[in-house]
């Protein structure tokens, strides 16, 4: 079964602080992850997935399978980082073309100044 | 181009009536994918369709249905309501070529009094 779990419902930084957001995932087969975020009164978008391997406003995720995680990171927490995140989770190469995201439920983080 | 929109914004009904909730998908995809967002939860997968058919579902009971049009537009039914189908549905559009990288709509907050 595909499962997210975020265990942080709530996380609490200030400004400057590094920021850590946890992500383990249950799958049994080659995962691709991801993160989106949802800024007050805007609609869910894509921050960024692992196989870009790409930054995204100073975020990073690693893909570590050896711990089924994909913790997203920021070294300098900033007051527009407060928002919902989401980590997501779809299966590869199952039926192709026809995958579907499992959701974490999510972690709210609000920043401090 | 507006990215993916949906009708209407919110909607109130009561027990036992049926709803139609509409998705017309970011310019350029052709697969839709419906969403359940129950409060303080993560989105929760309905069903995905692709050339005007159902090509994945998620596990939601068959009150739930759903259509795609030859224009890659969509529509959500849900018959019979129940208390707990109160919720935001989130339609996401994709590329076939891309389907994991998925575009969300605002969402269509269903009330069931």
């Amino acid at each position: 079964a595909q499962r997210v779990t975020q265990p942080e419902k709530l996380l609490s930084v200030f400004k400057g602080a590094p920021v850590e957001l946890k992500c383990n995932y249950s799958y049994s087969g080659s995962p691709e992850l991801f993160w989106y975020v949802q800024y007050s009164r805007q609609r869910l978008q894509l921050l960024l997935r692992h196989i870009s391997r790409e930054s995204i406003k100073g975020f990073t995720a690693d893909l570590n399978k050896g711990e089924t995680s994909f913790h997203l990171k920021k070294p300098f927490a900033q007051e527009e980082d407060s928002a919902m995140y989401y980590c997501a989770l779809s299966g590869l190469g199952i039926i192709q073309g026809a995958q579907k995201l499992v959701f974490g439920q999510g972690t709210r983080l609000t920043i401090n100044p | 181009d507006a990215g993916v929109t949906q009708s209407p914004t919110h909607l109130i009904k009561t027990r036992g009536q049926q709803v139609t909730l509409r998705c017309s998908p970011k310019s350029g995809h052709d697969t839709v994918s419906w969403y359940q967002q129950a409060l303080g939860q993560g989105p929760q997968f309905i069903f995905q369709y692709y050339e005007e058919e159902e090509r994945q579902r998620g596990n939601f009971p068959d009150r739930f249905s759903g259509h795609q049009f030859p224009n890659y537009s969509s529509e959500l039914n849900v018959n019979a309501l129940l208390l707990g189908d109160s919720a935001l549905y989130l339609c996401a559009s994709s590329s076939g070529l891309d389907v994991n990288e998925q575009f969300f709509g605002p969402g269509t907050r269903l009330t069931v009094l």
